[in-house]
């Protein structure tokens, strides 16, 4: 069965600070990962993925993630953080035969202070 | 273009009634599929679909049917309410290209049994 870990309910940063959030995954065979953003009251918005190759992924809005296969970790990272980037943040992971059948992370709240 | 539109956006239910939450996208996307959200739990499938006439169940279908009759509509049907079914629900398509491909999520009804 496929899993994902977001370590952190909260993480907390200053804005213009780097950010990172976390996840780590279990799949059988080559994983598909996916990052997702939540606004409140909003869907889930799509941030970026990767399927193969470069092991560091860009993304949306400036965000990029490090997939590291000896670790089985997908961490989402920004450079420097924005108020504007305060939400929920989910990683996913897709290891059947379509996005459809992704498994969630518990996510992670995202609070950029002034 | 709606993307992926869901109806109502908030319905309160008394115990044992029945509804049916609407679900339509206009990106001819095979795949779509269900997810309940509820605090500190992220995300779980409820059902999926990879194409009209095609469903199957996901991790938590237990009280929730569904059809796919066209590629553009996957309602959701609540057969008998019970309160553990209060939830916020979306409704997510992705289109075909396997798993790596991500998904369009819906913006939610906020499902509420009394």
């Amino acid at each position: 069965a496929q899993s994902v870990a977001q370590p952190e309910d909260q993480v907390n940063v200053a804005e213009g600070n780097p950010l990172t959030v976390k996840c780590t995954y279990s799949v059988s065979g080559n994983p598909y990962l996916f990052w997702y953003v939540q606004y409140p009251n909003r869907g889930l918005q799509f941030l970026l993925k990767y399927i193969t190759g470069d092991n560091l992924v860009k993304g949306s809005y400036g965000f990029e993630a490090e997939f590291n296969k000896s670790q089985t970790s997908f961490h989402l990272k920004k450079p420097s953080a924005l108020v504007s980037d305060s939400a929920l943040y989910f990683c996913a992971v897709s290891g059947y035969t379509n996005a459809g059948k992704s498994t969630f992370g518990d996510g992670t709240t995202l609070t950029v202070k002034p | 273009n709606a993307g992926v539109t869901q109806t109502p956006k908030f319905q309160v239910l008394k115990t044992g009634q029945s509804m049916t939450l609407q679900c339509a996208q206009d990106m001819n996307h095979e795949y779509m599929s269900w997810y309940r959200q509820d605090p500190g739990m992220g995300l779980r499938l409820i059902h999926y679909s990879v194409g009209a006439g095609i469903t199957d169940q996901g991790e938590v279908p237990n009280g929730y049917n569904v059809s796919r009759s066209t590629t553009e509509d996957f309602p959701l049907r609540l057969l008998s309410a019970a309160p553990s079914q209060t939830s916020v629900y979306f409704c997510a398509s992705s289109p075909p290209g396997g798993r790596g491909t991500e998904a369009f999520f819906g913006q939610g009804t906020r499902l509420t049994v009394v």
